[in-house]
């Protein structure tokens, strides 16, 4: 059974990079089965999908986030990271990592770390 | 503004059924057979209820059920339970979009 385990900076100044890390269980990232996602969530608003990454290296993005997000993979040590750049106030959110299935489903997901976005 | 329409909120008393809708264009929900549904707490990572329209993965009731009829897909959560009280999110393949998520609905259990 897949896990996946969040990590990162909880505080994050404005104009800034924005930089997490997921660590990936019970399965690699380079087995090709599934994509390996980006999700948000602003506080008291809903899920905003930011991106997410094959094991090849193909990456799929939110066009509203596209110019300040980088997805990357590490195969190494079984993980995927983001990075968002410029952060603003409106960056604050819970975010998530997910697995997706080839019909864009999300069954497993990460229990979410928390980043604010504050000076 | 979310790409998929739902309404902000749902109720119903125990035992009862509600659905829930999801409302997109032809570019997602109404063109492919790829939406699923989340069920999500208070505090909680998401979880997956239906995927591909109307199936449902392991472990999850067959109270819960999917449908879609042109660009709306729908949700019914029958026999309601108190523990069934939470945030529904739908989400859609969009093509070259590729996701996208409704804004969700807050479901009260009366």
């Amino acid at each position: 059974q897949v896990q996946l385990q969040e990590s990162g900076p909880g505080l994050v100044k404005p104009s800034e990079t924005l930089s997490l890390t997921c660590s990936v269980s019970g399965d690699s990232v380079t087995s090709g089965s599934y994509y390996w996602s980006w999700i948000r969530q602003p506080p008291g608003k809903g899920l905003e999908w930011i991106g997410c990454i094959y094991y090849s290296g193909s990456t799929k993005y939110n066009p509203s986030l596209k110019s300040r997000v980088t997805i990357s993979v590490d195969t190494s040590k079984n993980q995927f990271s983001l990075k968002l750049s410029s952060v603003t106030a409106a960056d604050t959110a819970v975010y998530y990592c997910a697995t997706v299935g080839a019909s864009t489903y999300m069954d497993v997901w990460g229990r979410g770390t928390t980043v604010t976005v504050s000076s | 503004q979310s790409a998929l329409t739902q309404p902000p909120s749902a109720s119903g008393s125990p035992g009862q059924s509600v659905t829930i809708s999801c409302t997109g264009t032809s570019s997602d929900v109404g063109g492919y057979n790829y939406v699923s549904w989340y069920q999500q707490h208070p505090g909680k990572a998401p979880k997956l209820m239906i995927y591909e329209v109307s199936k449902r993965p392991s472990g999850v009731p067959d109270r819960f059920s999917g449908f879609k009829s042109g660009n709306t897909a729908s949700l019914t959560v029958s026999g309601l339970q108190a523990e069934d009280e939470a945030d529904y999110y739908c989400s859609s393949y969009a093509g070259s979009i590729y996701l996208v998520f409704g804004g969700g609905t807050k479901l009260t259990v009366l």
